[in-house]
């Protein structure tokens, strides 16, 4: 089976950093994503991780540890438009259907 | 990048009544889309994966009947959704890849669906 932990929701102050943390469990791995939703919008591709370590592209980065099942998005110097629903992703065994988890809320205050 | 568009953005209908969402990729050919549903402040869904050409295949739960996927060419696939009913309402996204790659998803506009 496949199954996606994620915190339902997140409140940090603009310009900040925060740190939004998935864990995976999947009977075969095929990379990690996340996506970026605004309510009443389909999501947006943030990254995806196939490999361990740490990527950075811009305010955005994503971690994956593989041996952990365990993932993290961090978005640095935040603002208040990064508020929305950030949604970690797996593709199932085969890389065919892509399973979503719950989603994280993250609400930024000024 | 890649273009999905979804058609209409937004429906509202009666009860008992059948709509239908077009989900169209517009610079590239996807043999397979997948449809979701997410409802308020949930996840999406997989409800079924549109093949090109062939039956559409369900996720557990979701009725085949009820949810009709016709995935007639290469671009085009579309969802209707039969005597809909109240707790039809949500919001339906369709979503494809590149042929051949499993990465990153291009997914349409979405569909917001109220059924009175």
């Amino acid at each position: 089976g496949q199954n996606i932990d994620q915190p339902t929701e997140m409140t940090a102050t603009e310009g900040a950093i925060v740190q939004i943390n998935c864990t995976y469990q999947t009977s075969g791995f095929n990379g990690l994503f996340w996506y970026q939703q605004h309510a009443g919008e389909a999501p947006t591709f943030l990254s995806y991780n196939v490999l361990d370590g740490l990527e950075e592209k811009g305010r955005f980065s994503s971690f994956l540890s593989r041996s952990k099942g365990y993932s993290y998005l961090l978005l640095k110097e935040l603002q208040m438009k990064d508020s929305a629903s950030y949604l970690c992703a797996a593709p199932n065994t085969g890389g065919f259907k892509t399973i979503f988890g719950a989603g994280t809320r993250l609400f930024v205050k000024a | 990048g890649a273009v999905v568009s979804q058609h209409p953005s937004w429906v509202i209908c009666k009860s008992g009544t059948s709509v239908k969402i077009e989900c169209r990729s517009l610079d590239f050919q996807a043999t397979t889309m997948f449809w979701y549903r997410q409802f308020p402040k949930q996840s999406l869904m997989l409800m079924a994966t549109s093949n090109e050409g062939s039956k559409a295949t369900y996720e557990q739960g979701v009725e085949k009947d009820k949810f009709l996927i016709n995935h007639a060419s290469l671009t085009l696939s579309t969802l209707t959704v039969t005597s809909a009913h109240p707790e039809d309402s949500s919001f339906y996204i369709c979503s494809a890849h590149i042929t051949g790659t499993n990465e990153k998803l291009f997914f349409g506009s979405g569909t917001q669906l109220s059924v009175l």
